[in-house]
Order: C-alpha cells, then sequence, then structure tokens
C-alpha cells in the first residue's frame, strides 16, 4: 500500500528564516510526486511535479527535491504569505492515477 | 497552469432537497477527474474516480445512491448529493487529470465548494 508521511505537522517560522518541508513515500512505483499549497477554505493549488530521484524544479522562493525516498520543499527567506499547508502526493504506475496524500504540513511566517 | 473550475463555491441546501455541484476543465480535456470531500483541518478524502464515458469508481463507505457522479463529456463532470441532510454539510472538492505521461498526469484542482445542509 503507497504511504506518504509528512513533516512536520505544523511550522513556525519567522520571516526571512528559510526551511524545509519533508515528504517521506513508499510506492510500488513512482509516477510522480505532486506538491500542492491549500489555504484555508480553497481547493489545493498546484505548485510541482517530480518525476525522477535527482529532479529539482522552482518557483520563486520555493524548491522541490526528490529522491527514491522523500522529497524536500525548500523555502527560502518566506514572507507572510507563504503562510498555508502544503500537500504532498505519490501517485504509483500503472492503476487508476490516484494519488495518495499526506497530512500536509501547516506553514505559519511570522512577520 | 491548467484551470479547473468549480461552481457553486458555496451552497446552501434545506434538508431533504437535492443540489448539484459542476467541476469543468478550462483549458484542457480531463480524462480523469477524482471528487474529494475535506472535513475542518483534515486531510482530502477521495470519494470517487470518474472516466468519461464510464460509471465513477466510488470509495469504499461512499454511498453511490447518494452522491451521484456524472463524467458527461471531457471538460465537465458533476456531483449530485441526493437528498441532503445536515450531516452532508463539508467541503467538496474536484480535480481533474489531464491524462498522457510526463507534464500531462499533473492533477489540478478546482476551488471546492462549501455545502450546507440546514
Amino acid at each position: 500500500e503507497d504511504q506518504v508521511t509528512q513533516s512536520p505537522e505544523a511550522l513556525r517560522l519567522q520571516e526571512g528564516e528559510s526551511s524545509s518541508l519533508n515528504c517521506s513515500y513508499t510506492v510500488s512505483g513512482l509516477r510522480g510526486l505532486f506538491w500542492y499549497r491549500q489555504d484555508p477554505g480553497k481547493g489545493p493549488e498546484f505548485l510541482f511535479t517530480l518525476y525522477s530521484a535527482g529532479e529539482e524544479k522552482e518557483k520563486e522562493r520555493l524548491k522541490a527535491t526528490l529522491t527514491k525516498k522523500e522529497s524536500f520543499l525548500h523555502i527560502t527567506a518566506p514572507k507572510p504569505e507563504d503562510s498555508a499547508t502544503y500537500l504532498c502526493a505519490v501517485q504509483a504506475s500503472g492503476g487508476r492515477y490516484i494519488p495518495t496524500f499526506g497530512r500536509g504540513t501547516s506553514l505559519i511566517v511570522h512577520p | 497552469g491548467a484551470v479547473v473550475s468549480q461552481h457553486p463555491s458555496r451552497v446552501i441546501c434545506k434538508s431533504g432537497t437535492s443540489v448539484k455541484i459542476e467541476c469543468r476543465s478550462l483549458d484542457f480535456q480531463a480524462t480523469t477527474m477524482f471528487w474529494y470531500r475535506q472535513f475542518p483541518k483534515q486531510s482530502l478524502m477521495l470519494m470517487a474516480t470518474s472516466n468519461e464515458g464510464s460509471k465513477a469508481t466510488y470509495e469504499q463507505g461512499v454511498e453511490k445512491d447518494k452522491f451521484l457522479i456524472n463524467h458527461a463529456s471531457l471538460t465537465l463532470s458533476t456531483l449530485t448529493v441526493t437528498s441532503a441532510h445536515p450531516e452532508d454539510s463539508s467541503f467538496y472538492i474536484c480535480s481533474a487529470r489531464a491524462g498522457g505521461s510526463g507534464s500531462g498526469n499533473t492533477i489540478y484542482f478546482g476551488e471546492g465548494s462549501w455545502l450546507t445542509v440546514v
């Protein structure tokens, strides 16, 4: 059974204090790993898809990396507007394309 | 990026009535659509998966006669909550997958629909 574990559950940072969110996964064969941002009361917003170990993608202050067992979402010099819940999901090869989600990391960035 | 539009964003209905939520992929054809339910401060709970022109596949514990899903075209899926009761009040979110490999496999979410049954 595919599993995704995100840590920490909650993270409080000061503005400008860089940090990383972790997504550990087990999957029979990885088709893709997704990162999303979800604001309260809204649907998840797509950030990145990673497909193979060693792959990295960047968008503004965010950088996602992937190994065979985990993915990191690095946040550089965060701002208060980066406060949100960050969700990680894996999609196994074969099957019904259903992503398995982690429980998310709730990030609060204080000014 | 790809856009998935969900409507209505908020709906209030009386107990015993039915309500329909629409999910549209605006700039791509959605091979597969997923419907989720989310309770406050909890993770997404997959309700069902639908492929265009096929019957939806429901997750264990989801009543298919209560939550009717229709994926009539490659850009539209609907969720109808039949005979709604207060316990059906929740945040419902759809998502869509374009299909194919690579970037076409990415799954995009709608904005969500808040349902309140009174």
